[in-house]
C-alpha cells in the first residue's frame, strides 16, 4: 500500500531563516506530487505541483520554492520566512494524470514564523 | 467571485439529526467533484466522490446539480463523530494533472 511522509511535524522558526520541508511517497511510482498550504481559519491553497522529476509549476508568486530531485520525493524551501508563511503545510499525492482520482495528503507540517 | 464556496458554519446539530452542505462552483467546466473531511488539525482524507447521479455511502449522500452548479452533502443520523470540517472540492478541467480546488470549509459540530 502506498504510504506518504512529511517531516518534521512542527516548526518554530523566526523571520527571516530558511526553511525546507520535506515529502516522500512510498509505494507508488511516478506519483503527481503537491503542496498546499492552509493558513489558520483558511481554505487550502495550492502552492506548487509536479507531474515529474524535476517538474516543477508554481501556482501562486511568493518566497517559496519546491524541488522534487528524486521520483517520489518533494521538497518545499524558502531563503527567508516571512510572518505570514505561517500555517499548516500539506503534501499530497495523486496516480493518475486524467484530474479524476483521488489526492492522498501526507499528515502535515505545522509552521510557526515567529 | 471565488472559485468554490462554501458556508463556513459552524453548523450546531444534536446527534441523530439530519443536515446539509452546499457548495457552488463558478467554472462550469469542472470535471470532478469531491467532498473531503478534516479534523481538528489534521490532514484532509477523502470522503467520498460526487457523481453525475448522485450517490450514497451508508449515512452519507452526495449530489451535483450542473445546472445549478452546486454540490451537496447530506448526513443522516448524525454522530458526534461526524463533528469536523467539511471541504468542497472541485478539479476545474480535464487533463490539468489533477489540481484540486479547494472550498474554505464547512464545520460541523454534533452535540449530545
Amino acid at each position: 500500500s502506498q504510504t506518504i511522509h512529511q517531516w518534521p511535524a512542527t516548526l518554530v522558526q523566526p523571520v527571516g531563516s530558511p526553511l525546507s520541508l520535506e515529502c516522500t511517497v512510498e509505494g507508488t511510482s511516478n506519483p503527481n506530487l503537491y503542496w498546499y498550504r492552509q493558513a489558520a481559519g483558511r481554505g487550502l491553497q495550492l502552492l506548487f505541483y509536479s507531474v515529474g522529476i524535476g517538474q516543477i509549476s508554481s501556482e501562486v508568486p511568493q518566497n517559496l520554492s519546491a524541488s522534487r530531485p528524486q521520483d517520489r520525493q518533494f521538497i518545499l524551501s524558502s531563503k527567508k520566512l516571512l510572518l505570514s508563511d505561517s500555517g499548516f503545510y500539506l503534501c499530497a499525492w495523486t496516480k493518475g494524470l486524467a484530474g479524476t482520482d483521488t489526492q492522498y495528503f501526507g499528515p502535515g507540517t505545522r509552521l510557526t514564523v515567529l | 467571485r471565488k472559485e468554490v464556496e462554501q458556508d463556513p458554519g459552524p453548523f450546531n446539530v444534536p446527534e441523530g439529526a439530519t443536515v446539509a452542505f452546499n457548495c457552488t462552483y463558478s467554472n462550469s467546466a469542472s470535471q470532478s467533484f469531491f467532498w473531503y473531511r478534516q479534523d481538528c488539525r489534521k490532514e484532509p482524507k477523502l470522503l467520498m466522490s460526487v457523481y453525475s447521479s448522485g450517490n450514497e455511502d451508508g449515512r452519507f449522500t452526495a449530489q451535483l446539480n450542473r445546472a445549478s452548479q452546486y454540490i451537496s452533502l447530506l448526513i443522516r443520523d448524525s454522530k458526534l463523530s461526524d463533528s469536523a470540517t467539511y471541504l468542497c472540492v472541485v478539479i476545474p478541467l480535464r487533463g490539468n494533472t489533477g489540481k484540486l480546488i479547494f472550498g474554505q470549509g464547512t464545520t460541523l459540530q454534533v452535540k449530545p
